[in-house]
């Protein structure tokens, strides 16, 4: 049973570009959120995306955007990157409605903006 | 708002020494609380959970029991091993949002 699965693993963009991570959930789970580890600090929440629509957002401004596809897979895009953009993002799913029972997350993708 | 916040590390311990992380929390409500737990160049697996007041997780010789009263939920293992290092995070899901808010975690060495 494949777990969560992100592409691409590592990522080197140049400030001002654009950039889209992709995400497929855990079998069985129609929810994603994402999520943006900066070195040495907890994972941030982005948003969460059930039936083709967000949900949730945490406090990321509008560079951030994102789309959930008819077969649960996700993506996030970054627009006009920034230095501070440069993190692991991390995509998590789960059942929606059981987040208390956790989430599943991918490996995550390491994105460099220099 | 809810939040999460854990002890500073790094944490150096020898093998075989016992562990304690301390987590608390601010929530309204009822929240469920977890451990994860990251090593390195990975993303996080969920190491333990617990869902309502007193209930304790545990999960590879690791346990955390639900304090409603302290607001805790502290992770312990009795004899910790080399593989135990990575960085360990506390998490609350608010069953309002169902989203995760975590620590800013602990970065945990054993020694041989």
């Amino acid at each position: 049973d494949a777990g969560v699965t992100q592409s691409p693993t590592h990522l080197i963009k140049t400030r001002g570009q654009q950039v889209t991570l992709r995400c497929s959930p855990k079998s069985g789970h129609d929810t994603v959120s994402w999520y943006q580890q900066a070195l040495g600090q907890g994972p941030q929440f982005i948003f969460q995306y059930y039936e083709e629509e967000e949900r949730q957002r945490g406090n990321f401004p509008d560079r951030f955007s994102g789309h959930q596809f008819p077969n649960y897979s996700s993506e996030l895009n970054v627009n006009a990157l920034l230095l501070g953009d440069s993190a692991l993002y991390l995509c998590a799913s789960s059942l929606f409605g059981n987040g208390d029972y956790g989430y599943t997350f991918g490996s995550g993708t390491r994105l460099t903006v220099v | 708002g809810n939040s999460v916040t854990q002890m500073e590390g790094p944490v150096t311990l020898s093998e075989e020494a016992f562990l304690t992380i301390n987590c608390t929390y601010t929530a309204t409500g009822y929240p469920s609380l977890f451990w994860y737990v990251q090593y390195p160049g990975e993303g996080l697996q969920l190491l333990l959970k617990a869902t309502k007041a007193d209930d304790k997780g545990s999960n590879k010789g690791f346990e955390a029991t639900y304090r409603k009263e302290t607001t805790s939920f502290h992770l312990e293992k009795g004899s910790v091993q080399v593989s135990d290092s990575a960085v360990y995070f506390c998490a609350l899901s608010s069953n309002r949002d169902d989203k995760i808010i975590f620590g800013k975690g602990t970065r945990l060495h054993i020694l041989p």
